[in-house]
């Protein structure tokens, strides 16, 4: 089945990076966006950005750019996030998630399906 | 401060009907498809309703989605104990480059 196992809790100190796997199985893996979102806890859903595993292509949301950078391995079909200059407030779960995109009635469809487990980043001194 | 807005909680008793509204705007909702994640406590979200009102096979016909120029809604029948979780609806905004906005999301308790 459509997978996406990500990469274990992590523990870093303010000011430093930290980088989640996302490895994906069960389809052909250059053929789907991969997506980041994260969630504080609590809270709600934040989109991150995107990366295409066919071309390397990335869009970070504005709140991100230049600390965050997308990239992949497709020798091993996994996905990898890694965020820089790391704050407490960068405290959260981190998820992955599938982008299927189709045209529908002249709409481009876009959703999220699946979404790995999350990873649980702690930033703190 | 969430883009799209949705009340903060719901509840209702076992088989009763609820309805969780979406709220956005021209760029987001009125020009985009709305979608539906469930995140049933301590788990990643799931897909639950994508183009404003269809549903992914598996997800029970008690689940419908709607929407009408700026907003949406979605819709459970015949509530159970299960459907307790969080609820956020989602869309892509062509203001900020295609990027993707959810809701604050609603906590629903069935009581």
């Amino acid at each position: 089945q459509v997978q996406l196992v990500q990469s274990g809790a992590e523990v870093k100190k303010p000011g430093a990076s930290v980088k989640v796997s996302c490895k994906a199985s069960g389809y052909t893996f250059t053929s789907y966006d991969i997506n980041w979102v994260r969630q504080a806890t609590g809270q709600g859903l934040e989109w991150m950005g995107w990366m295409n595993p066919n071309s390397g292509n990335t869009g970070y949301a504005q709140k991100f750019q230049g600390r965050v950078t997308m990239t992949r391995n497709t020798s091993i079909s996994t996905a990898y996030m890694e965020l820089s200059s790391l704050r407490s407030e960068d405290t959260a779960v981190y998820y992955c998630a599938r982008r299927r995109i189709t045209m529908v009635r002249g709409v481009i469809d876009r959703l999220f399906d699946p979404w790995g487990q999350g990873t649980l980043v702690t930033v703190s001194s | 401060q969430s883009v799209l807005t949705q009340p903060p909680s719901a509840s209702g008793t076992p088989g009763q009907r609820v309805t969780i509204s979406c709220s956005g705007s021209s760029s987001n909702i009125g020009s985009n498809y709305v979608y539906w994640y469930q995140q049933l406590p301590g788990t990643a979200p799931k897909l639950l309703i994508y183009r404003n009102n269809q549903r992914p096979s598996g997800v029970p016909d008690r689940f419908s989605g709607s929407k009408s120029g700026t907003s949406a809604s979605l819709a459970i029948s015949g509530l159970r104990s299960e459907d307790e979780a969080d609820y956020y609806c989602a869309a892509w905004d062509d203001s900020l480059s295609g990027h993707a906005v959810f809701g604050g999301g609603t906590q629903l308790t069935v009581l």
